[in-house]
């Protein structure tokens, strides 16, 4: 079993939908999780970052985190066509490793 | 401004060459990381640094070695090249410690072996 599962999509939405996006995964341990965002053909940029549970917002974009469940999402409101991307979660524990899911692509039709 | 940069950004090769990409950030971070990113697999940790002389194995390390013998650059050399390498490579950073350390990525290298 993978540390970090995330479905690959693709995921195609229409211009000003809501997306939600999601990992699960199996290590108790981890403790800090973030959303990248990666274009294509160019590396992954820090979206969200979260520590532990609960909820985080930024603008248009809100990251959850349910350690009870073991599962995370994120969610874009207003979804625009600049957000057609590539999304990456990752996770860590205490130490300095990261653990990252597959990606899920996402579309954004205008 | 402070960036990590990556070169080659695309590389073709024949198998059983030895290659050399290199990975070179102005951070000033510690740690410093290679991946390697297929369709279906995502992100493969190869090797990660914590520090100058520092060098440990990760999840895909067989092929693939690194040195750090100064903190800017982790370059990743390939020993004797194999097509099964043929694949996108993603040098990361990071500081030491801190709630809100994250990893900071390249723009990467496109590396087809022939």
């Amino acid at each position: 079993q993978k540390e970090v599962e995330q479905d690959p999509g693709p995921l195609s939405v229409p211009e000003g939908a809501i997306v939600s996006l999601n990992c699960t995964y199996s290590n108790s341990a981890f403790q800090y999780f973030m959303w990248y965002r990666q274009y294509s053909r160019k590396g992954p940029e820090l979206l969200m970052y979260t520590y532990s549970s609960g909820n985080k917002e930024d603008g248009r974009f809100t990251a959850q985190v349910d350690k009870s469940s073991k599962y995370i999402s994120l969610f874009i409101r207003d979804s625009q066509p600049s957000d057609s991307a590539t999304y990456l979660c990752a996770m860590r524990n205490t130490g300095n490793q990261f653990y990252f899911g597959t990606g899920t692509s996402l579309t954004v039709i205008p | 401004d402070a960036e990590i940069t990556q070169s080659p950004r695309h590389k073709i090769t024949e198998t059983g060459r030895q290659v050399t990409l290199a990975c070179h950030q102005t951070w000033n971070h510690n740690n410093m990381f290679w991946y390697r990113q297929d369709l279906g697999h995502g992100l493969r940790l190869i090797h990660y640094s914590y520090g100058v002389h520092d060098t440990n194995k990760g999840e895909v390390s067989d092929g693939y070695s690194v040195s750090r013998s100064n903190t800017e650059d982790l370059p990743l050399t390939l020993e004797s090249a194999a097509s099964s390498q043929t694949s996108v490579y993603f040098c990361a950073s990071s500081r030491t410690s801190g709630v809100q350390e994250t990893q900071y990525f390249g723009p990467g290298t496109r590396l087809l072996v022939l």
